[in-house]
């Protein structure tokens, strides 16, 4: 069964530091990739997504993940983070060739940007 | 173009009752897939439906079942509510089931 694995439970980084959040699936013939953001007492918000072509893929915000097949990896980087980047971040891995496109989820990784 | 709703944003139930969960799709989409969210862990997969009926569950039991109406909002009911079951509840939609979810705001349960 797809898995999905978050490693860093915590990442605290300075303002204007640059980020990278780790994101590894299990080995698969094929799968969409994405990164959902969650504040506070919200829901969850797309941040971007990989479906197929150019792997690098980047947000409107900064953000952006590099699909590596071999590494089963789509690792998440901002080069400057900004205070309101404090969120919980969840990469989330889905199968093309079922029949649902349920997404499996990471157990998230929580950003805290410090002043 | 109205996003993906859901009601109530709160609840407060016993343990051995039941609730009913509620969510509207956005608009265009037919597809709706259902998440527990526990305190601290990632979004789990509990069904989803397309075109009134359950197209997939993941690993929950019976006693957590749906519905989706013609208009392709959707419920979540669970029964003989326990103590883990205690959670963030997300509805998603999409269109066709396909690619990209968008969820709503959550359902917040506690259990007591």
């Amino acid at each position: 069964a797809q898995s999905v694995t978050q490693l860093d439970s915590q990442v605290p980084v300075f303002e204007e530091a640059p980020v990278e959040l780790r994101c590894n699936y299990s080995s698969s013939v094929s799968v969409y990739l994405f990164w959902y953001v969650q504040y506070p007492n919200q829901g969850l918000q797309l941040l971007l997504k990989y479906l197929s072509g150019s792997t690098l893929v980047e947000s409107i915000n900064g953000f952006e993940a590099e699909f590596n097949k071999s590494q089963t990896s789509f690792h998440l980087r901002k080069p400057s983070v900004h205070i309101s980047d404090t969120a919980e971040y969840f990469c989330a891995v889905s199968d093309p060739n079922s029949g649902t496109y349920k997404y499996i989820f990471g157990t998230g990784t929580r950003l805290k940007v410090l002043a | 173009e109205t996003g993906v709703t859901q009601s109530p944003t709160h609840l407060i139930k016993t343990r051995g009752q039941q609730v009913t969960l509620r969510c509207s799709s956005q608009s265009g989409h037919n597809t709706v897939s259902w998440y527990q969210q526990a305190l601290g862990q990632g979004p789990q997969f509990i069904f989803q439906y397309y075109r009134e009926e359950e197209n997939g569950r993941g690993n929950f039991p019976p006693r957590f079942s749906g519905l989706q109406f013609p208009n392709y909002s959707s419920e979540l009911n669970v029964n003989a509510l326990e103590l883990d079951d205690s959670a963030l509840y997300l509805c998603a939609s999409s269109f066709g089931g396909r690619e990209t979810q968008y969820f709503g705001p959550g359902t917040r349960l506690l259990v007591l």
